[in-house]
């Protein structure tokens, strides 16, 4: 059972417009949500993360919101740069156990 | 650089041979994780560490499968007897901070 949810496996965006990259998750336990981002051939990277007390956290271009009723977060960037082209994964955890259940991915292109 | 070192970048290995990883945290983490990823999907979570301890296995991680961590530093995965159905990349990570260090993995090819 896919507890993680990306739905959409591909976006493309147009460069200095907004991407918005959506998570659905199942286990309503989880209470810790992250996103990394993933170049060909590198592990993960962290970009930005939110605990469940919050419904929005912001770094820079990134922003991430939480819909706890809805179990559902996503991810922001704006403006998206060329450079943003990598799968992005969403991620979950519980406080106190930091193993992390992962999303399928979605795969960000920016169209320069 | 990011901080956790994986060997060998590559390996293709054929069917039924046994074949071990290594995993170098470049600074002391309590924790060590691995995990491996497929194609078309996420990480999943394979096991982890607290120093020297294996303290959590998933069911993911069959017997053909063993994870050390000598002396709570570097850490070693083998598989043995190799299927097609190993064919994965996998990744090592410690954690602090705000999240993972993940490194940059050995993709494995059962052939």
């Amino acid at each position: 059972d896919q507890q993680v949810k990306q739905n959409s496996p591909s976006l493309s965006v147009q460069e200095g417009r907004i991407s918005i990259l959506n998570c659905d998750y199942t286990n309503s336990m989880f209470d810790y949500f992250l996103w990394y981002k993933k170049y060909p051939a590198e592990g993960p990277t962290f970009l930005i993360s939110i605990s469940s007390i919050k419904d929005k956290n912001e770094d820079g271009r990134f922003t991430v919101f939480l819909n706890k009723s809805a179990k559902h977060l996503s991810l922001h960037i704006v403006p998206s740069q060329p450079g943003d082209s990598a799968v992005y994964f969403c991620a979950t955890s519980n406080f106190g156990n930091e193993k992390l259940t992962f999303g399928t991915g979605t795969r960000l292109t920016i169209i320069p | 650089d990011t901080g956790v070192s994986q060997d060998p970048r590559h390996k293709i290995t054929k069917r039924g041979q046994n074949v071990t990883f290594r995993c170098d945290p470049i600074s002391e983490h309590n924790r060590l994780y691995w995990y491996r990823q497929t194609l078309g999907q996420g990480p999943e979570f394979l096991t982890y560490f607290q120093n020297e301890a294996q303290l959590e296995k998933s069911r993911l991680l069959s017997d053909r499968f063993s994870a050390e961590r000598p002396k709570g530093s570097f850490s070693t995965l083998e598989i043995q007897r190799t299927e097609q159905g190993d064919s994965a990349m996998y990744l090592c990570a410690t954690t602090g901070g705000d999240g993972y260090t993940f490194g940059s993995g050995t993709r494995l090819t059962v052939v």
